[in-house]
């Protein structure tokens, strides 16, 4: 079944340090791959995506993801954190043979300590 | 621009009782969908709709009816709602196979 892991509810990083929420999903054929945020009391907005070309995928607010096929994973990093990134994570999984079916994992909620 | 328009945004509503779900989009997107988020579990795929006049089960589609009425609208149907069923409830859109969702503003339903 299609399904994507996060490990970890809660992630709490000092200011400055790095960032690094983890998604790991099932699947043996070819995955689209998302990751979106949603910051208090907002909607989910889109941080990158993942669509078969680089592996390496830049986003916004300084935002990466490296999907790794061996490891079945699309780690989120950014080098840097900054109170404003305190807010939760969404990764989310599509498969080309349902585009349209795009399922979401249960979310990482960053903190940020100053 | 509108985008995604989801009415209403709050309800409350007694155990058995049912209601709809209204959602409209004005992007010509072909793909609709409905999520319930609940803490601690993320966005569930209730319903989709990968074209007009298809529909498909998500992950968690009982309790739940749903109807593609045209491209732009996509409703959700309560029929006789549960306390289980208390949840934000979003309605999205977007283009296959890779363009991102948009979201609706959000249902807060409350069932007693």
């Amino acid at each position: 079944a299609q399904s994507v892991t996060q490990l970890g509810s809660h992630v709490s990083v000092s200011e400055g340090a790095l960032v690094l929420l983890r998604c790991n999903y099932s699947s043996s054929v070819p995955p689209y791959l998302f990751w979106y945020v949603q910051y208090p009391n907002q909607g989910l907005q889109l941080l990158l995506k993942y669509t078969s070309a680089a592996t390496l995928v830049k986003g916004i607010n300084g935002f990466e993801a490296e999907f790794k096929k061996s490891e079945t994973s699309f780690h989120l990093t950014k080098p840097s954190a900054h109170m404003s990134d305190a807010a939760e994570y969404f990764c989310a999984v599509s498969y080309y043979s349902s585009a349209s079916k795009i399922i979401f994992g249960s979310g990482t909620r960053l903190s940020i300590r100053p | 621009n509108a985008g995604v328009t989801q009415t209403p945004k709050f309800q409350v509503l007694k155990t058995g009782q049912s209601m709809t779900l209204q959602c409209a989009q004005d992007m010509n997107h072909n793909s609709m969908y409905w999520y319930r988020q609940d803490p601690g579990m993320g966005l569930r795929l209730i319903y989709y709709s990968a074209s007009e006049g298809t529909t498909d089960k998500g992950e968690v589609p009982n309790g739940y009816n749903v109807s593609r009425l045209n491209k732009r609208e996509f409703s959700l149907r309560l029929e006789s709602a549960a306390p289980s069923q208390t949840s934000v409830y979003f309605c999205a859109s977007s283009q296959p196979p890779v363009e991102k969702l948009f979201f609706g503003s959000g249902t807060q339903l409350s069932v007693l």
